[in-house]
C-alpha cells in the first residue's frame, strides 16, 4: 500500500520560501508520478503542478510558474515543492498527491496535507 | 484551460436517498475524468477514475458515467459516512482542473 507522509506545518513571513516535502513508502519510487495540489481555507482545490521522473517530465500550472518549483530525490524516496515569493493569499494547505504506473495523471493516494501560514 | 462546473454547490438528502451531481467541462475532452470524496480536515480520496470506473475499495453504491462534456456521479443510497465534499477533475490536458464542489448535506 503506497503511503504518503508530509512534513510539518509552517508559518512563513510574506516574500519569502516554503519548501514542502513528501515521503512516499509502499512501493517502487521510480513507478510514482507526484503531484501538489493546494486548498486555501474554505476553499476548493486547486493544482499547482506535477513531475513524473520516469518520463523526466515537469509540468506546472501557468499561475504558479516562476514561483513553484517540483522535485524528487530518489534516494530519500521524497518529493518537494518549494514557493517562493509567498503572499498572505498562498496560506493553505498543501497536498502532495501521487499515481503509479498507469495512472500517472490522476491523484490515486494523498499525503495528510501541510498547513502554510504566510503572515507578518 | 478546462473549466469543470459542478452542480449543485450543496444539496441536502437524507440517508438512502439517490444522489446526483453533475459537472460539466468547458470544452469536449474525452473520458479523462475523476471524482474525489472530501471530508472536512482530510485529504480527498479517489472514488471514481477514467469518468465510470470506481476505484478498488470504494463502495459499489458509487457510481460515473457521461463524456464529452457532461458527466455525473451517483449514489445509489446515500449512507451516513457519505456527507461530505465531492468534486470532479479533469486530467486530459494540462493544467489540471477541478470543478468547486458539491457538498452533500444532511437533511
Amino acid at each position: 500500500q503506497v503511503q504518503l507522509v508530509q512534513s510539518g506545518a509552517e508559518v512563513k513571513k510574506p516574500g519569502s520560501s516554503v519548501k514542502v516535502s513528501c515521503k512516499a513508502s509502499g512501493g517502487s519510487f521510480s513507478n510514482y508520478a507526484f503531484h501538489w495540489v493546494r486548498q486555501a481555507p474554505g476553499q476548493g482545490l486547486e493544482w499547482m503542478g506535477g513531475i513524473i521522473p520516469i518520463f523526466g517530465t515537469i509540468n506546472y500550472a501557468q499561475k504558479f510558474q516562476g514561483r513553484v518549483t517540483i522535485t524528487t530525490d530518489e534516494s530519500s524516496s521524497t518529493a518537494h515543492m518549494e514557493l517562493s515569493s509567498l503572499r498572505s493569499e498562498d496560506t493553505a494547505v498543501y497536498y502532495c498527491a501521487s499515481g503509479i504506473s498507469g495512472s500517472y495523471y490522476r491523484f490515486d493516494y494523498w499525503g495528510q496535507g501541510t498547513l502554510v501560514t504566510v503572515s507578518s | 484551460d478546462i473549466q469543470m462546473t459542478q452542480s449543485p454547490s450543496t444539496l441536502s438528502a437524507s440517508v438512502g436517498d439517490r444522489v446526483t451531481i453533475t459537472c460539466r467541462a468547458s470544452q469536449s475532452m474525452s473520458s479523462w475524468l475523476a471524482w474525489y470524496q472530501q471530508k472536512p480536515g482530510k485529504a480527498p480520496k479517489l472514488l471514481i477514475y477514467k469518468a465510470s470506473s470506481l476505484e478498488s475499495g470504494v463502495p459499489s453504491r458509487f457510481s460515473g458515467s457521461g463524456s464529452g462534456t457532461d458527466f455525473t456521479l451517483t449514489i445509489s443510497s446515500l449512507q451516513p459516512d457519505d456527507f461530505a465534499t465531492y468534486y470532479c477533475q479533469q486530467y486530459n490536458n494540462y493544467p489540471w482542473t477541478f470543478g468547486q464542489g458539491t457538498k452533500v448535506e444532511i437533511k
